[in-house]
């Protein structure tokens, strides 16, 4: 157990639809990063937060957007779902914002049908 | 973002040795990072290497060439709970304050 937790842990909704992913980080880490893993693409980088603001930008879609609130969860909303939205998506969170071991959640199963 | 490749996949025998393999090629270069992940699992961090050389830990251990752009995860006395994918990672942007560019990871399958 990371001490990361991510609510839900599955999430089956329609194209078109919008969802957001929760994220609390271990106690005392103020980053917080969101990946995306599908099987042909891997594991990617969307974005990370540090203390409240956004920090660092990967392939996140337009359709995607994230924040960190003042109790340093996090939530990542996911609109107009298409069916390639479908994947793992996890949260992770380090003590600080660089170059640290992240320790990551146990991820959120989006299926979009 | 960073180029990662590692191998698809690789098979080893309980006991024995394996050696994964990573090549790289960033944009500033902070370091390279190995992840374990167990299918439908989370991540879990393995090593961090910053300088070249070789760094030791239990069973594991991880070597840095920077010259080379080249890394390797070395695992010994292989067990059946070893099977799992690793996932070599460097930062994102090599800047700083950033995620993590992950290669597609290497499927290690080890038989009895």
């Amino acid at each position: 157990d990371s001490g990361v937790t991510q609510t839900p842990k599955h999430l089956i909704t329609a194209t078109g639809q919008r969802v957001t992913l929760r994220c609390s980080p271990r106690s005392g880490d103020l980053s917080v990063y969101w990946y995306q893993q599908s099987l042909d693409q891997g594991l990617q980088f969307l974005i990370q937060y540090y203390n409240g603001e956004e920090r660092a930008k990967g392939n996140i879609l337009e359709r995607f957007s994230a924040q960190q609130f003042p109790d340093l969860h996090s939530e990542l909303n996911l609109s107009s779902l298409e069916l390639g939205d479908s994947a793992l998506y996890f949260c992770a969170s380090s003590p600080r914002d660089s170059y640290n071991e992240q320790f990551f959640g146990p991820g959120t199963r989006l299926t979009v049908l | 973002g960073q180029n990662i490749d590692q191998p698809t996949e690789m098979t080893a025998t309980e006991g024995a040795i394996v050696q994964i393999n990573c090549t790289y090629q960033t944009s500033g270069f902070n370091g390279l990072f190995w992840y374990q992940q167990h299918a439908g699992e989370a991540p879990t961090f393995l090593s961090y290497n910053v300088l070249d050389g070789l760094e030791e830990k239990g069973r594991f251990s991880s070597f840095l060439s920077r010259s080379k752009g080249y890394s390797y995860l070395l695992l010994k006395e292989l067990q059946m709970k070893d099977s799992a994918s690793y996932l070599c990672a460097a930062p994102y942007s090599g800047g700083g304050a950033d995620g993590l560019t992950f290669g597609k990871g290497t499927h290690l399958i080890i038989q009895p």
